[in-house]
């Protein structure tokens, strides 16, 4: 079975500054999406960065990246030179070629002014 | 921004009342999904659908029910709610299945149900 695991249930990070977000998986598959999800306080949940499990390259949306290590079966977020509308819940999600979406509990990401 | 929508926004019932939420896409999408997220929780995962005349049970177990007649609209219907349905639901599409595997999903913006 398929999990993933996002072990900072809350997370704050200065204005202007990095934060990294971590999430870990499990599955037996070597073919799978990774996902980052952002989900500002009562709004619509959106995609913020992808990664296919057969690309080396890490993927780079802008501020976001990822650290993606298929062997530790992590799948991390950094968000450089944070901003306030950076303050969401993150989630992490993990999709095989079963279709099905797994998704972590979610990160709580404050933004200090 | 996804082209996905959810109606009701908002929603107070009372008990025993039949309430169907509604959801459409118009990105010609196979797969849609509904989740079930209380407030900053994780999402569960309560019915989904590969196509149309399909439609599965997720992973939690839930009191409603859905159909998908057509691909653009898969609504959920609650027969008599009840306090313990007080939840926000989010309705999700993606694609059929590229070469590598499944694509994104894309959110609609969640229907905030209140059931006294």
């Amino acid at each position: 079975a398929q999990t993933v695991t996002q072990s900072q249930p809350e997370m704050s990070v200065q204005e202007a500054e990095t934060v990294t977000l971590s999430c870990t998986y499990d599955t037996s598959e070597s073919d799978y999406y990774l996902f980052w999800y952002k989900q500002p306080p009562s709004r619509q949940m959106i995609l913020v960065i992808r990664q296919e499990a057969y690309k080396q390259q890490n993927a780079t949306e802008n501020r976001f990246s990822v650290n993606f290590q298929k062997a530790a079966k992590s799948f991390s977020l950094k968000i450089s030179d944070s901003q306030l509308g950076d303050a969401a819940m993150y989630f992490c999600a993990f999709s095989n070629t079963g279709n099905q979406f797994y998704f972590g509990t979610g990160t709580s990401l404050t933004v200090i002014p | 921004e996804a082209d996905i929508y959810q109606t009701p926004r908002y929603l107070v019932i009372g008990t025993g009342k039949k309430i169907t939420l509604e959801c459409s896409q118009t990105m010609g999408h196979d797969k849609m999904y509904w989740y079930q997220q209380d407030p900053g929780m994780e999402l569960h995962l309560i019915h989904y659908s590969y196509g149309v005349n399909s439609t599965e049970k997720g992973d939690l177990s839930s009191e409603s029910t859905v159909s998908r007649i057509r691909t653009e609209h898969f609504p959920l219907t609650l027969e008599s709610a009840r306090p313990s349905h007080t939840s926000q639901y989010l309705c999700a599409s993606s694609p059929t299945r590229g070469r590598r595997g499944q694509e994104t999903q894309y959110f609609g913006p969640g229907t905030r149900l209140l059931v006294l």
